[in-house]
């Protein structure tokens, strides 16, 4: 089974702009979530989607954004790009989890984005 | 909210040696799930271990066992006879399963050198 992929694994962005992080999740599994991972701020949730709704959310600001599509492969979004916003961002993708039951989260290998 | 805690930044280990990783957190929760997961310099997340807080019994995989103190609130991770490839970043986490709150709460890291 192919793990959970995503694209693109490098950006460079300047501020202001928008971009948008793909992540596919492992086949099957329905659950994604999104991490933010900087040197200060360590690795923060910011997200987590189910069969095409937000389940739960970090404390981020607006302008982070996500949505799923009905084959489970999410999307966020970050507009308004600041230089705070330079960081890895990793996707982790589960059978189900939340009030039902427990599932492993299995990580991508991040996108690494930089904001000039 | 859930907050966990690594004190060591930093740990160098001899090929063949043992070294101990100390987590601690804080929670109200009875019933929760805490995680050792290690991020090498390829930045793949991988899940070492995991704990289920109703379990008295310390969890091991392999080389890799915890010592869990329930109310000290102490998770401490234990790498036997360390090995090259056990160069990376361990990150202690926290999970509340079984609820809409499905996120991992991560501690800042811990980085491991194993030294030959």
């Amino acid at each position: 089974k192919a793990g959970v992929t995503q694209t693109p694994r490098y950006l460079i962005k300047t501020r202001g702009q928008q971009v948008t992080l793909s992540c596919s999740p492992i086949s099957g599994h329905r659950s994604v979530s999104w991490y933010q991972q900087t040197p200060g701020q360590g690795l923060q949730f910011l997200f987590e989607y189910f069969s095409e709704t937000q389940r739960n959310k970090g404390n981020f600001p607006g302008r982070f954004s996500g949505r799923q599509f009905s084959n489970s492969r999410s999307e966020m979004n970050v507009s308004t790009l600041e230089l705070g916003d330079s960081a890895l961002y990793l996707c982790a993708s589960s059978l189900e989890g939340g009030p039902s039951s427990y599932n492993e989260q299995f990580f991508g290998p991040g996108t690494r984005l930089t904001v000039l | 909210a859930q907050t966990v805690t690594q004190s060591q930044p930093e740990m160098s280990v001899q090929e063949a040696e043992t070294v101990t990783l100390s987590c601690t957190y804080d929670t109200s929760e009875n019933n929760y799930y805490l995680f050792w997961y290690k991020q090498p310099p390829s930045r793949q997340m991988i899940l070492v271990i995991r704990q289920e807080a109703y379990k008295q019994q310390n969890a091991t995989e392999n080389r890799f066992s915890v010592n869990f103190q329930k109310a000290a609130k102490s998770f401490s991770l234990k790498i036997s006879d360390s090995q090259l490839g056990d160069t990376a970043m361990y990150f202690c986490a926290f999970m509340k399963p079984f609820s809409n709150d499905y996120k991992l709460s991560f501690g800042a890291g811990t980085t491991v050198t194993v030294r030959a």
